[in-house]
Order: C-alpha cells, then sequence, then structure tokens
C-alpha cells in the first residue's frame, strides 16, 4: 500500500497568511494527487485533483504543485472559512490511501 | 446537480451486519464509480472499497476483504455497502462518493454523500 505522510499535522495561523501544506507519498504517484477540505461534522469537499487542477467552485486562493512523490497545497490568503482539516489522497493505485491530516486553526 | 444522498444512521450489536445505501442523481449512474470511505472518530479517511456502477465489477481493500460486500442497482441509480461481523472499532462515519472511471479519468473523489454514523455497541 501506498503510504501518505502530511506535515505539519497542525497549524496555527492568521487571516491574511499564506498557508502551505506538504504531503508525501511513499512510492512515486505521478500526479495522481488530490486534496480535500473538512469542517466539523461534514463531509470532505474536493479542492485540488491531478495535483494542481482547481475543482469546479473552488476560490482561486487554493493551488496545488508536484509530481512524483512530493506534493504541495497552499493557500495563498487564508480566509475565515478556510479554517479546515486539510487531507491529500492518492488515486494512483489500490488501495487508495489518505494522509493523516492537516489541521488548520485560527492563531 | 449532482446528489449522493445515504441512508440514515444506525445502531448495531456486535457481531451484527450493517447495509448502507447510496441513491445518486443529478449524473449517469452507470457512466461512473462509486467508492465507500469511512472515518473513526478522530481517525483519518479509511478507503474500503469501490464498484464500477456499469457493469459492477468490485475491489475490496484487504483489511475488509471476506466482510464487505459493494453491490448496485442500475434501476435504482443506487450503491450499497454491506459490512459483516462488526465490532466496536467498525463505528464511524461511512461515505459513498463518486470517481470518473476510464483511459482519460485522474480518479478523484469529487462528490460525496453526507455520511451515515454506524454505532456498533453492546
Amino acid at each position: 500500500d501506498i503510504q501518505m505522510t502530511q506535515s505539519p499535522s497542525s497549524l496555527s495561523a492568521s487571516v491574511g497568511d499564506r498557508v502551505t501544506i506538504t504531503c508525501r507519498a511513499s512510492q512515486t504517484i505521478s500526479n495522481y494527487l488530490n486534496w480535500y477540505q473538512q469542517k466539523p461534522g461534514e463531509a470532505p469537499k474536493l479542492l485540488i485533483y491531478a495535483a494542481s487542477s482547481l475543482h469546479s467552485g473552488v476560490p482561486s486562493r487554493f493551488s496545488g504543485s508536484g509530481s512524483g512523490t512530493d506534493f504541495t497545497l497552499t493557500i495563498s490568503s487564508l480566509q475565515p472559512e478556510d479554517f479546515a482539516t486539510y487531507y491529500c489522497q492518492q488515486g494512483y493505485s489500490i488501495p487508495r490511501t489518505f494522509g493523516q491530516g492537516t489541521k488548520v486553526d485560527i492563531k | 446537480q449532482v446528489q449522493l444522498v445515504q441512508s440514515g444512521a444506525e445502531v448495531k450489536k456486535p457481531g451484527a451486519s450493517v447495509k448502507v445505501s447510496c441513491k445518486a442523481s443529478g449524473y449517469t449512474f452507470s457512466n461512473y464509480a462509486i467508492h465507500w470511505v469511512r472515518q473513526a472518530p478522530g481517525q483519518r479517511l479509511e478507503w474500503m472499497g469501490w464498484i464500477i456502477a456499469g457493469n459492477g465489477n468490485t475491489k475490496y481493500s484487504q483489511k475488509f476483504q471476506g466482510r464487505i460486500t459493494i453491490t448496485r442497482d442500475t434501476s435504482a441509480s443506487t450503491a450499497y455497502m454491506d459490512l459483516s461481523s462488526l465490532g466496536s472499532e467498525d463505528t464511524a462515519v461511512y461515505y459513498c462518493v463518486r470517481d470518473c472511471i476510464g483511459n482519460s479519468c485522474y480518479s478523484h473523489f469529487d462528490y460525496w454523500g453526507q455520511g451515515t454514523l454506524v454505532t456498533v455497541s453492546s
């Protein structure tokens, strides 16, 4: 199974900050990497697919990059509604696997 | 608009089985796959298995092999996840999610059901 490791596990930031979350795969996954946002009590929502493609309706302050084993999710200017937990997930092979999550809270 | 609507919360005793349904609307059911993902309290998301809605082919996580069955009814645009021999460690929110299929597909879970809480308790 491909292991997905995110860092950091949590971070504190202020509105307007630039936030970067990284995700590392235990083996190469090309660009089969997706990012999701989850708020408490809600289902996750797709933000980015294929490493860098923005899902329909997702604000342009979210962006993704990377290929192979190392990937990044960037929020260019953190907004109040962005405080949530973020997960990466590989779509390269079965079983699909997720990172452990990165919780972004208010500083 | 695309929607996945799941069945309601369940409370089960250890050793019992649970069947969760996922009704799709707003798209051609047979042109996509449905995966099942669960999330235990405070834990990361965990992939359980998937079904290609058009032909019914399935694959399951080794962790659940022998305990899980995923089926679909194309006439009802509904997928089902059956999990048997439940234990307390199966207490979780279970999600169905849609995924693309085909050569040009970069697998991603673009629509999620609202989640079904399954509680296993004696």
